[in-house]
């Protein structure tokens, strides 16, 4: 089975500008959750989407959005970049409904730098 | 709001140590428990977990107990070795929030040296 994969692995933006972040979900997973990790800290829940509609979200503001596609596959959005926006953003998926206690299959995430 | 608590780290061992990451927890309901495990430049991965109290997970000779009294999940390995240094990650889910998402601590950057 394939694993999950994000795209790019790096990325440079200046402050102000948009970006979006990619993630095909693991074969015969149906959710995508998205993570904020800061340097030297856990990962912060961003959101989740199941059947292409958002299932809950974490502390973050509006311009953090995102999208879940019929392959489940998910984009992350971020307008209106700031510089504390600079982190690693993890996707993870998982099967709803049976699978949540066995935890979620991570990729290994796109760092992004705001400058 | 839930949370999770961890030993601050860096923590350095040599090989063939015993090692404890401590880890305990707040949550209002019944959660899930997991040690997660990043290797440097790579994503998160599942090393163990337990779904009720009195639960042991094991993987790879890493081992934490559920203990609901003490709301711990303490992280332990009778050896060490080299190949075990890795930034270790502990985490809750609540299936009642109806999305199980992961609230994680700040993690333990554990070394081990030859």
């Amino acid at each position: 089975e394939t694993g999950v994969t994000q795209s790019p692995t790096h990325l440079i933006k200046t402050r102000g500008q948009q970006v979006t972040l990619r993630c095909s979900s693991q074969s015969g997973h149906n959710t995508v959750s998205w993570y904020q990790q800061a340097l030297g800290q856990g990962p912060q829940f961003i959101f989740q989407y199941y059947r292409e509609e958002e299932n809950g979200r974490g502390n973050f503001p509006p311009r953090f959005s995102g999208l879940q596609f019929p392959n489940y596959s998910s984009e992350l959005n971020v307008n209106a970049l700031e510089l504390d926006d600079s982190a690693l953003y993890l996707c993870a998926s998982s099967l709803r409904f049976g699978d949540g206690d066995r935890g979620y299959t991570f990729g290994s995430g796109t760092r992004l730098t705001v400058v | 709001g839930n949370s999770v608590t961890q030993m601050e780290g860096p923590v350095t061992l040599s090989e063939e140590a015993f090692l404890t990451i401590n880890c305990t927890y707040t949550a209002t309901g019944y959660p899930s428990l997991f040690w997660y495990v990043q290797y440097p430049g790579e994503g998160l991965q599942l090393l163990l977990k337990a779904t009720k109290a009195d639960d042991k997970g094991s993987n790879k000779g890493f081992e934490a107990t559920y203990r609901k009294e003490t709301t711990s999940f303490h992280l332990e390995k009778g050896s060490v070795q080299v190949s075990d240094s890795a930034v270790y990650f502990c985490a809750l889910s609540d299936r009642r929030a109806g999305n199980e998402k992961l609230t994680f601590g700040t993690g333990t950057r554990l070394t081990i040296i030859p």
